[in-house]
């Protein structure tokens, strides 16, 4: 079965850091592009970041950029999201989703569960 | 630029059928995007990718009462024999080099 799984959400301080994880499984992890996407409390789905199948290639949303990076471990079939600096704007459910290709941009055919991420003092 | 634009709500009656809108930014009539549906307290699913020539592919178990069509900048998402189960959000989404887009999603109602 194709799944992901995500984790590493939780309450932080403003200013704090966190790192996100999504475990993969049932498909060639290594050949799909991921992304990150959220969703603040009562709103729509915002893009966030994307990692090509190989890791080499990475683009972000401008409201992260500098302060968020995307990896991944092929080896493990995991993706990563690291959040430094983070601000109360940044509290929202985290979803990992793979891509339906290599890194050219394309459908989000799979999503994780989501885990929650809280940015309060 | 590239983006989505979606209506905010739509409604229509258990049984009836319904008929979704996204509309592509000027100059991107050519693209390609994909529909998902986020159920109450649920993650997105996966429903369909649309392309321009109105052609599509569904997910695994997407029913057959989901279906999509293109017209010029528009794509639609269109659900017949509506139940119970089809309330929820719909967002759109499409692609370009270095960045991913949602629209901003369509709450339907099932009456």
């Amino acid at each position: 079965e194709v799944q992901l799984l995500d984790s590493g959400g939780g309450l932080v301080q403003p200013g704090g850091s966190l790192r996100l994880s999504c475990a993969a499984s049932g498909f060639t992890f290594s050949s799909y592009a991921m992304n990150w996407v959220r969703q603040a409390p009562g709103k729509g789905l915002e893009w966030v970041s994307v990692i090509s199948g190989s890791g080499g290639t990475t683009y972000y949303a401008g409201s992260v950029k500098g302060r968020f990076t995307i990896s991944r471990d092929n080896s493990k079939n995991t993706l990563y999201l690291q959040m430094n600096s983070l601000r109360a704007e940044d509290t929202a459910v985290y979803y990992c989703a793979k891509e339906g290709s290599g890194g050219g941009g394309d459908t989000f055919d799979i999503w994780g569960q989501g885990t929650m991420v809280t940015v309060s003092s | 630029q590239l983006f989505l634009t979606q209506s905010p709500s739509a409604s229509a009656s258990l049984g009836a059928s319904v008929k979704l809108t996204c509309t592509l930014s000027r100059g991107h009539n050519n693209y390609a995007i994909a529909w998902h549906q986020q159920q109450p307290e649920k993650g997105p699913r996966y429903l369909m990718k649309l392309n321009s020539d109105g052609s599509h592919s569904k997910g695994d178990g997407i029913p057959d009462r989901f279906s999509g069509s293109s017209s010029g900048a528009e794509r639609y998402l269109t659900i017949s024999s509506l139940q119970s189960e089809d309330e929820a959000d719909y967002y759109c989404q499409t692609w370009d080099t270095g960045i991913r887009v949602f629209g901003g999603g369509t709450k339907l109602t099932v009456l």
